[in-house]
């Protein structure tokens, strides 16, 4: 099993351009969630999905949509950048409420 | 609502002395613990939880932590420090059912020779 992939590894945007990030997964796990990481500020909770079709809002959702159409996939969506969205970003899936598996994360620059 | 308390971003120790990295936690349901590793440029990696059962769970590289409910704390320890702890470490709340984790800011492990 490949785990939790995402892509890019890294990327540099300009402000107001937009992006996918991708992450799939390859346990049939139904919970999906992303995460960013900011220095000092441990991991914040932007979106979250309980399976196909169904998401919901996290702690930092705005400027980030998703969406699940399958089990496997859970891209997070980025609609006009902005400095402030600069981070490291963290796929995660799992089994409902049970360890979470993390992808490698995707570095993003905001100029 | 859940939340967690790293206390100390940053912890200095000798190696193979002991390490101890604070953790405490709020939660209005009985909780799910973790502590996470993440080592420079990569992703998170599951250290040892905590469910139901035994409240002294071991992990991998021979951390362990101990869940004391009337204290609301789950402190991470390792007896004696090697270099290659020196990482970054997270304590994370969940519940059952609940779809994700609320994570703390993190702890820096540095360990001196």
């Amino acid at each position: 099993n490949a785990g939790v992939t995402q892509t890019p590894k890294f990327q540099v945007l300009k402000t107001g351009q937009s992006m996918t990030l991708q992450c799939a997964q390859d346990m049939n796990h139904e919970y999906m969630s992303w995460y960013r990481q900011d220095p000092g500020m441990g991991l914040r909770l932007i979106h979250y999905s309980v399976g196909a079709g169904i998401t919901d809002q996290g702690e930092v959702p705005n400027g980030y949509n998703v969406s699940r159409s399958t089990t496997e996939d859970f891209p997070l969506r980025l609609l006009s950048a902005a400095p402030s969205q600069t981070s490291v970003y963290f796929c995660a899936s799992s089994i409902q409420g049970e360890t979470q598996y993390f992808g490698p994360g995707t570095r993003l620059l905001v100029l | 609502a859940q939340s967690v308390t790293q206390l100390g971003s940053h912890v200095s120790v000798s190696e193979g002395a002991l390490v101890l990295l604070r953790c405490n936690y709020s939660s209005s349901v009985p909780p799910y613990l973790f502590w996470y590793v993440q080592y420079p440029n990569q992703g998170l990696q599951l250290l040892l939880k905590y469910t139901t059962g035994a409240t002294l769970v071991k992990g991998i590289n021979g951390f362990e932590a101990e869940f004391k409910k009337s204290e609301t704390s789950f402190h991470l320890t390792k007896p004696s420090a090697h270099m290659s702890d020196a990482a970054e470490y997270f304590c994370a709340v969940g519940s059952a059912g609940r779809r994700a984790l609320t994570f703390g800011s993190g702890t820096r492990l540095q360990v001196q020779p």
